[in-house]
């Protein structure tokens, strides 16, 4: 079945710089590449996702790419803000949607 | 829309004791999932269905756990007998099926003492 990695587990960064966290996937077959935001004792929340048909997608501050041949792909978070802190977690489906292990973003004032 | 709809929010119980979770996903969506949360295991998939049918219930983490959906706007998730180990967020969510997003729920705070 499909196996996701993320890395960092935790990531820290001052206000205005950029946050970068990554995934890889080991099913071949998945083509859907969900990224949720789950603040402090709230759901997880989706806030971007790609298809296997796109290699990169922008949203604001928020871009997500996708790197098939290599089953990896990343989030990039541009100009963070305090409100930008909570736990990440990348996903990949391929029949069923697979969550990483969560990257908790700390953006300090 | 209401969103996805859990209940309980919260529930405190004894080991030993028999739990019930409930979840309605929202109106439209035929696919339903059941998500466990736990700082150890992060975010792992413990069932999901599609048109009221279990589709994938190799997550299940052992008998005493079983999943119902009788009807496209109701499932329930019990825990029978409860163990201390149980103790995690559980989460419903529900889509509209194939590649599109999933929405969660806001949780089900399950803790067995």
């Amino acid at each position: 079945g499909e196996n996701v990695e993320q890395h960092p587990s935790t990531l820290s960064v001052q206000e205005g710089d950029s946050a970068v966290i990554k995934c890889t996937y080991s099913d071949s077959a998945s083509n859907y590449f969900p990224w949720y935001k789950q603040e402090l004792g709230k759901r997880p929340q989706l806030i971007i996702d790609i298809r296997s048909n796109v290699g990169e997608k922008k949203d604001q501050r928020i871009a997500v790419t996708l790197n098939k041949t290599a089953k990896h792909f990343s989030l990039h978070i541009t100009e963070t803000q305090p409100e930008d802190s909570a736990v990440y977690f990348c996903a990949a489906e391929g029949g069923k949607l697979i969550f990483g292990q969560g990257t908790e973003l700390s953006v300090k004032p | 829309d209401a969103g996805v709809i859990q209940s309980p929010r919260h529930e405190v119980t004894e080991m030993g004791q028999e739990v019930t979770l409930r979840c309605k996903p929202i109106s439209g969506h035929n696919s339903l999932f059941w998500y466990r949360q736990t700082m150890m295991r992060g975010l792992e998939l413990l069932i999901y269905f599609n048109n009221n049918v279990p589709i994938d219930d190799s997550g299940m983490p052992e008998d005493r756990f079983s999943a119902k959906m009788p009807n496209a706007s109701f499932s329930t998730l019990k825990i029978q007998p409860s163990e201390p180990r149980d103790s995690a967020v559980y989460f419903c969510a529900s889509s509209s099926g194939g590649k599109n997003t999933i929405y969660f729920g806001e949780g089900s705070w399950l803790t067995v003492v």
